[in-house]
């Protein structure tokens, strides 16, 4: 067990709709990461935060957004889904936000566009 | 642009015998190096790591090699196990970046009994 709780564990929703995904830190932990990881793909970094504040950005579509709170859990919010954006959407955190410290996952929302 | 590669999807060992995966990589600011294990339904999960200042880290089974002339890693397993079916992915923070972590798009490994 990683520490990271990711909820829901699976989601299913139509084309057009907006699903928030949740990810709660292991306790200590000031960064959250989003990762996406598609169907035969590896995983695509989105979005880093850290104690609140956006870290860094990958290739994350303006139809996503993602906050972390002041109780550090994170949320990441998909609107206008499409088809493409079934995938498995993966939270990671870690201690601080510096490079080389490792990511620890959780076990991932599985998100079903239909 | 991969700048982190692992050009076979999958490998079959047997019990007991060595597991060698492989990893390229083409950014040379990429100092740094992480491999991770997932299993089905599960999130990657933390193996090993190797800074560029070494060119060799072991941990039990797993020791992780370095060629840094290469931009080339490689991740042993001695003896391997049933259990080390899983799929392996080596990754490299972006300088700069934050934490931000480049990954390779993994290799299936298949331990037979």
């Amino acid at each position: 067990d990683s520490g990271v709780t990711q909820t829901p564990k699976h989601l299913i929703t139509a084309t057009g709709q907006r699903v928030t995904l949740r990810c709660s830190p292991r306790s200590g932990d000031l960064s959250v990461y989003w990762y996406q990881q598609s169907l035969d793909q590896g995983l695509q970094f989105l979005i880093q935060y850290y104690n609140g504040e956006e870290r860094a950005k990958g290739n994350i579509l303006e139809r996503f957004s993602a906050q972390q709170f002041p109780d550090l859990h994170s949320e990441l919010n998909l609107s206008s889904l499409e088809l493409g954006d079934s995938a498995l959407y993966f939270c990671a955190s870690s201690v601080g936000g510096m490079e080389n410290s490792p990511l620890h996952f959780g076990n991932g929302t599985r998100l079903t566009v239909t | 642009d991969q700048q982190v590669k692992q050009n076979s999807p999958s490998l079959s060992v047997q019990e007991g015998r060595i597991s060698i995966l492989n990893c390229d990589y083409t950014n040379s600011m990429f100092d740094y190096f992480l491999w991770y294990k997932k299993y089905p339904a599960e999130g990657p999960t933390f193996l090993i790591s190797i800074s560029s200042i070494k060119d060799k880290n072991e941990d039990g089974r797993f020791t992780v090699f370095l060629n840094k002339s290469a931009k080339h890693l490689s991740l042993h397993i001695v003896p391997s196990q049933p259990g080390d079916s899983a799929v392996y992915f080596c990754a490299a923070p972006q300088k700069g970046a934050g934490n931000m972590l480049t990954f390779g798009g993994g290799t299936r490994l298949m331990v037979k009994p």
